[in-house]
Formats: C-alpha cells, structure tokens, sequence
C-alpha cells in the first residue's frame, strides 16, 4: 500500500537556519504529495501542495519540489523563525482521488531557538 | 464560517463505555473524514462520507467503531466498548468533492482527545 516516510526528528535549529526535512514516498501513479503543518494547540493546515510531477508548491517562505525520480518532496526554507516551530506532516493522496484522503508520514517536531 | 468543529475537545472514559464524538464541517463543503492519530505518529485514515453515503472505510475501524451522517451536515464517531488502545486523539476534516477541481484542499478541525483509563 501507499506510504510516506519522513527524516526522524526532532529538529532543532537557530533562528535563521536553513531547513530541510526529508520526505519520500512509495505510491504507484503519480499521487498528489502535500506537507501539512500542526501548530501548538491547533489544527493541521495545508501548508503547501504538488500536484505533478516536477512542480514546486511554495507558501510562507517553504518549498517542495515533486521529484518523481527520487519519490521525494523535501520541505526547504531559507532562513526559519521562532514562528515555524511547530509538527510538519508529509502526506501524499493517490492520483485520481479526493485531496482529503491523506496518508501521512510520522511526523517531524521542528523547534526554532532565537 | 468558523471552520471544522469537533466536540468534545477532551474525554476521559473508563474501559468498556461507549463514547461519541461530533464533527460540525464547514458548511459548503459535502465531504468529511474521520482521522485517527496516536502519540508521536501521523493521522491514520478511518473513513469519509459524501453527503450522507459512507463511501469508504479503512480496515482500522473494527466493529466497535461506528460512524454516521445522517443528514449529509455533522457527523458523529462512536466507540463502543472502549479499550485503552483507543486512547488517541480523533480528527475530522472537510472538503469539497475532487471534482471540484477549484478548490479541493481538506481543512482540518482540532480534533477529540479520547483517554480510556
């Protein structure tokens, strides 16, 4: 079956570091791949989402580029906040279907230190 | 619109009692799901609805487990003879069909936290 497979966390990180949190997958098809983000004592947002393959989704400052030849979408961001400490969810959902039947990864915890 | 509601926010049951949960989405939007999500993993889908139809279930929602729709609006999650297994907290999202191809994203509401004790 489908699955996603996130770097281990926790990360953590100084205000201002470069972020990357690996993520890859195993879907046949061509699944639509989303990173969704759980702040402290809220719900999960979409935070950005690719559609095909090659595409960057982008929002806040984050980027992910679908890779179809590495089954990966590694979430980037320049320079990070304390802001951007939160849980970041890779999920991917197979071609074709509703964008609300989600497969998620694990989980990585990101803190940001001023 | 407030976005997705669930309620209770928080429940402490003692094995063997049933529970019931409820999901108010958002009200444009004619699918919902229910997720499940344990301590330190991500969100594992159980089932989602259209309107009214259940049209999927996964294999993690054993018989104990009931989910309803019944006017195509809320949704409630019930659990039936509690385990301590159960103890997790339980997501329900919206959204708008795949066919609706302008705008399809699920949002997502702050979820039920279930202890069985």
């Amino acid at each position: 079956g489908d699955s996603v497979t996130q770097m281990e966390g926790p990360v953590t990180l100084s205000e201002e570091a470069f972020l990357t949190i690996n993520c890859t997958y195993t879907a046949t098809g061509y699944p639509s791949l989303f990173w969704y983000v759980q702040y402290p004592g809220e719900g999960l947002q979409l935070l950005l989402k690719a559609t095909k393959a090659d595409d960057k989704g982008s929002n806040k400052g984050f980027e992910a580029t679908y890779r179809k030849e590495t089954t990966s979408f590694h979430l980037e961001k320049g320079s990070v906040q304390v802001s951007d400490s939160a849980v970041y969810f890779c999920a991917l959902t197979p071609s074709g279907t509703s964008y609300g039947k989600l497969t998620f990864g694990q989980g990585t915890i990101l803190t940001v230190h001023p | 619109d407030t976005g997705v509601s669930q309620n209770p926010r928080h429940k402490i049951t003692k094995r063997g009692q049933n529970v019931t949960f409820r999901c108010d989405p958002i009200s444009e939007h004619n699918r919902l799901y229910w997720y499940r999500q344990t301590l330190g993993q991500g969100p594992e889908f159980l089932t989602y609805f259209q309107n009214e139809a259940q049209l999927e279930k996964s294999r993690l929602l054993s018989d104990r487990f009931s989910a309803e729709r019944p006017k195509g609006s809320f949704s409630t999650l019930e659990i039936q003879r509690t385990e301590q297994g159960d103890s997790a907290m339980y997501l329900c999202a919206s959204s708008f069909p795949f066919e609706d191809t302008l705008n399809t994203e699920a949002f997502f509401g702050q979820g039920t936290r279930l202890t069985v004790v």
